[in-house]
């Protein structure tokens, strides 16, 4: 499968602080790039859909202004968690879409574990 | 209704047995269909993808979809210890689309 990559691995911060995630493409260009969010025990929900070139597409009850997304090259989005709080602390994991013949599948970056202290 | 459902589980199979994961899903309009493994602090990897009715099989995992039914199926013959994890059943509409996620079923093979 794709290989994606996510930098860091995981952070620790306080509160207060802005962090940034990096989600890189290795292998090939991604358009569209989606960021998910999974709390302990609960299944992975959708925070935005990357575009290259563009404005980020966010979910529902997702604050733009919170999370900002840049994805600038064909290969590399980044997330970054403006003023983070407690309430911030989770597993943020990135995904790419890949096509191959007709169909397409996502792929998943190894996440990224956030603590905000 | 939530899009995509699965049974949270615990779902206990003893090892060598067959492991069967079901998703059920609300959007008839959903193409692709995905079932994802997760272990406990991993993200997510793909184990299979499905798009036509019918079955289909990678190695000891077997894909059944039903569109009528709105219905898929993963099973896993001669479970493993390894298998114990979280599967995931994910569905998208289209290309490109966003992924629906259901809330996983934890699977735990008995040594």
């Amino acid at each position: 499968g794709a290989v994606v990559s996510q930098h860091p691995s995981w952070v620790i911060c306080k509160s207060g602080t802005s962090v940034k995630i990096e989600c890189r493409s290795l292998d090939f260009q991604a358009t569209t790039m989606f960021w998910y969010r999974q709390f302990p025990k609960q299944s992975l929900m959708l925070m935005a859909t990357s575009n290259e070139g563009s404005k980020a597409t966010y979910e529902q009850g997702v604050e733009k202004d919170k999370f900002l997304i840049n994805h600038a090259s064909l290969t590399l989005s980044t997330l970054t968690v403006t003023s983070a709080h407690p309430e911030d602390s989770s597993f943020y994991i990135c995904s790419t879409s890949h096509r191959v013949g007709e169909t397409d599948t996502q792929y998943f970056g190894p996440g990224t574990r956030l603590t905000v202290l | 209704q939530k899009e995509v459902e699965q049974n949270s589980g615990p779902l206990s199979v003893p090892e060598g047995a067959i492991a069967s994961l079901n998703c059920t899903y609300s959007d008839r309009g959903s193409q692709s269909f995905f079932w994802y493994r997760q272990y406990s602090g991993k993200s997510p990897e793909l184990i299979m993808s499905i798009y036509s009715n019918g079955d289909k099989e990678d190695g000891r995992f077997t894909a059944q979809l039903n569109k009528a039914s709105q219905y898929v199926s993963l099973l896993i013959r001669d479970s493993q210890p390894s298998d114990s994890a979280t599967y995931l059943c994910a569905v998208s509409r289209r290309r490109d689309d966003k992924i629906i996620f259901g809330k996983g079923t934890r699977l735990h093979i008995l040594p």
